[in-house]
């Protein structure tokens, strides 16, 4: 079994300022961990994964996520906000076999303000 | 990268009609293949787990009967809404796996039964 956990709903940080989601997991078997990204009316684009490889895994547009087992996390960070940031953001879970089912977090919407 | 087209991407039927969804990998071979239902600012739940020629395997409260899934193809999946109701009404995302390919989204589709 595996679940994701996103507190909070809504996040809301000025330009320029930290970004930090945070997202904690449980799961069964050695997870591979996801960061996706929605905007408004669209699907889901891929921000960052684990696999097993690195723990520091850096994304797109500036995102950067650490794996820490001892923890289970995978917070989400970027150093320095920008206004097209906002967005829906969503933790996901999976295992490493084929065919494995992503389980998604609740999502947080990032505000950012000028 | 690896791309999915969904098509269309808003839908306005009336109640008691059928709507037919189309999801695409146009640049893999997509072994599985998952349908999403996204209710507002809510996460994804998903719906069912489709395998090339085989049938598709429905989440736990999921009419099948209602959400006709068909993966005729290693490219195409489709999801068929039967006597589609307003209740039905909500955002439907696919999402195509590749033996390479990590999960891949669709655009997402709005259905709204008036």
């Amino acid at each position: 079994a595996q679940s994701v956990t996103q507190l909070g709903s809504h996040v809301s940080v000025s330009e320029g300022a930290l970004v930090l989601l945070r997202c904690n997991y449980s799961s069964s078997v050695p997870p591979y961990l996801f960061w996706y990204v929605q905007y408004p009316n669209q699907g889901l684009q891929l921000l960052l994964k684990y696999t097993s490889a690195a723990t520091l895994v850096k994304g797109i547009n500036g995102f950067e996520a650490e794996f820490k087992k001892s923890e289970t996390s995978f917070h989400l960070t970027k150093p320095s906000a920008h206004m097209s940031d906002a967005a829906e953001y969503f933790c996901a879970v999976s295992g490493s076999g084929a065919n494995s089912k992503l389980t998604f977090g609740k999502g947080i919407t990032l505000s950012v303000r000028p | 990268g690896a791309v999915v087209s969904q098509h269309p991407s808003r839908v306005i039927c009336k109640s008691g009609t059928s709507v037919k969804i189309e999801c695409r990998s146009l640049d893999f071979q997509a072994t599985t293949m998952f349908w999403y239902r996204q209710f507002p600012k809510q996460s994804l739940m998903l719906m069912a787990t489709s395998n090339e020629g085989s049938k598709a395997t429905y989440e736990q409260g999921v009419e099948k009967d209602k959400f006709l899934i068909n993966h005729a193809s290693l490219t195409l999946s489709t999801l068929t809404v039967t006597s589609a109701h307003p209740e039905d009404s909500s955002f439907y995302i696919c999402s195509a796996e590749g033996p390479t390919e990590g999960y891949t989204f669709g655009s997402g589709t709005r259905l709204t039964v008036v």
